[in-house]
């Protein structure tokens, strides 16, 4: 299926437990991102991809590691989950603009509400 | 420090009247806006956007005013339909900077 997916799309782990959140797009976007959603903030950017093994920080990235082997994944890894990461995560994809990424075509996947206990 | 701010966490409006929503920002080099729509249990969707150089944008029954002076944009959706019920996010870039600043979002519910 083209577009952009995310799985599991629910996840219940325990504190201190590791948790890989996968994404895949099927359009070869270069740019990829992480969001968390929490009540009070809105969208939070964790960390976003330019390209496959070129990967940089956003807001709030303490806690999670991510990867970029190919253009089509950009895994998130929570390496030992607290209870504050409880929250959902979004996954976006855009292609190169006329700066840097293009904001009208940012292209968002379903989400993976993660609980933490 | 958030740095864009939609002070209504909820609106309802009545089918076939306008529905204004509101975003105010504090950060004066945003370039670019945007408005996102996000139904339950998806994410969220582009909706329409505006330039800082440009003060009005439309889009079919979506139109987005952008008031500099004052920090201060609108998304206008008239009529209001009861598919327009979702919760909506402005959105904010500072081109050069990679990141997209969202505001906290406004649940519309359109009462039939």
């Amino acid at each position: 299926d083209a577009g952009i997916t995310q799985s599991p799309r629910y996840k219940i782990t325990e504190t201190g437990r590791q948790v890989t959140l996968m994404c895949h797009q099927t359009w070869s976007h270069s740019y990829m991102f992480w969001y968390r959603q929490d009540l009070g903030h809105g969208l939070r950017l964790i960390y976003y991809s330019a390209a496959a093994d070129i990967t940089d920080k956003g807001e709030v990235p303490d806690g999670y590691v991510v990867s970029r082997s190919k253009t089509e994944n950009f895994p998130l890894t929570l390496e030992s989950a607290t209870r504050s990461q409880t929250s959902v995560y979004f996954c976006a994809s855009t292609v190169v603009g006329a700066t840097l990424w293009d904001p009208d075509t940012q292209y968002f996947g379903p989400g993976t509400r993660l609980t933490v206990l | 420090d958030q740095q864009v701010k939609q002070n209504s966490p909820s609106l309802s409006v009545q089918e076939g009247r306008i529905s204004i929503l509101n975003c105010d920002y504090t950060n004066s080099m945003f370039d670019y806006f945007l408005w996102y729509k996000k139904y339950p249990a998806e994410g969220p969707t582009f909706l329409i956007s505006i330039s800082s150089i440009k003060d009005k944008n439309e889009d079919g029954r979506f139109t987005v005013f952008l008031n500099k002076s004052a920090k201060h944009l609108s998304l206008h959706i008239v009529p209001s339909q009861p598919g327009d019920s979702a919760v909506y996010f402005c959105a904010a870039i500072e081109f050069g900077n990679e990141k997209l600043t969202f505001g906290t979002g406004t649940r519309l519910t359109i009462i039939p």
